[in-house]
């Protein structure tokens, strides 16, 4: 039931655009992703929710296809802070932030 | 706030011995998880609690985890005996509702 992240890694040059996806087998409520650096705790970046709602930081964009069972996370004009670790996690039911993780997407964004 | 607390941040500890970590959520905050990272497993919920009470435990490994939450501003995740396998980052988060999720800085378990 875990998650499946595509790219596992990307390296990106600052000002580039990349996009991570998430992909469950299994019907999905809601998707969260969080970005974490290394030796750091993960830190939130959104919550996509089933019905098209959405919270989380403006800067950040993402979609959720609950046909599709997929969300996508959307880095445009890449900045070097927004190298990390992203991950996805999926709630199949509302169930208080019960969360699977995805193994992960390593970004990495050069000068 | 100073957001959520863990200790110890580093603990080495021999095979066989019990090993506890702490935590404090944020004030106001009704859930608590407790999650491992390890490079193999990526990061698993352990645990989580609403309002003090355990909700979902079907991810702690076998019964020499356990968790408790004594009260809205304090919680622990005892392993009795430790074993080398068990050795991760534990990450503790709390949260307000179904919203975004404030980690702590994590602990570092090495069991030798």
């Amino acid at each position: 039931q875990q998650p499946v992240q595509s790219p596992q890694a990307v390296i990106l040059r600052e000002g580039e655009d990349a996009v991570i996806n998430c992909s469950s087998s299994k019907a999905l409520y809601s998707v969260h992703w969080y970005r974490q650096k290394h030796g750091e705790a993960p830190v939130f970046l959104m919550i996509l929710l089933k019905g098209g709602e959405q919270k989380g930081h403006e800067k950040i964009s993402a979609s959720f296809n609950e046909k599709k069972q997929q969300s996508s996370l959307y880095l445009t004009a890449s900045q070097l802070s927004y190298s990390g670790t992203y991950f996805c996690g999926t709630e199949f039911q509302a169930a208080g932030n019960k969360l699977t993780f995805g193994g992960g997407t390593r970004v990495l964004v050069k000068p | 706030d100073a957001g959520v607390i863990q200790s110890p941040r580093h603990e080495v500890t021999e095979m066989g011995q019990e090993v506890t970590l702490r935590c404090k959520p944020i004030s106001g905050h009704d859930y608590l998880f407790w999650y491992r990272q390890t490079m193999m497993r990526g990061l698993e919920l352990l645990i989580y609690f609403n309002n003090n009470v355990p909700i979902d435990d079907s991810g702690m490994p076998e019964d020499r985890f356990s968790a408790k939450m004594p009260n809205a501003s304090f919680s622990t995740l005892k392993i009795q005996p430790s074993e080398p396998r068990d050795s991760a980052v534990y990450f503790c988060a709390s949260s307000l509702g179904v919203s975004e999720a404030f980690f702590g800085q994590g602990t570092r378990l090495t069991v030798v």
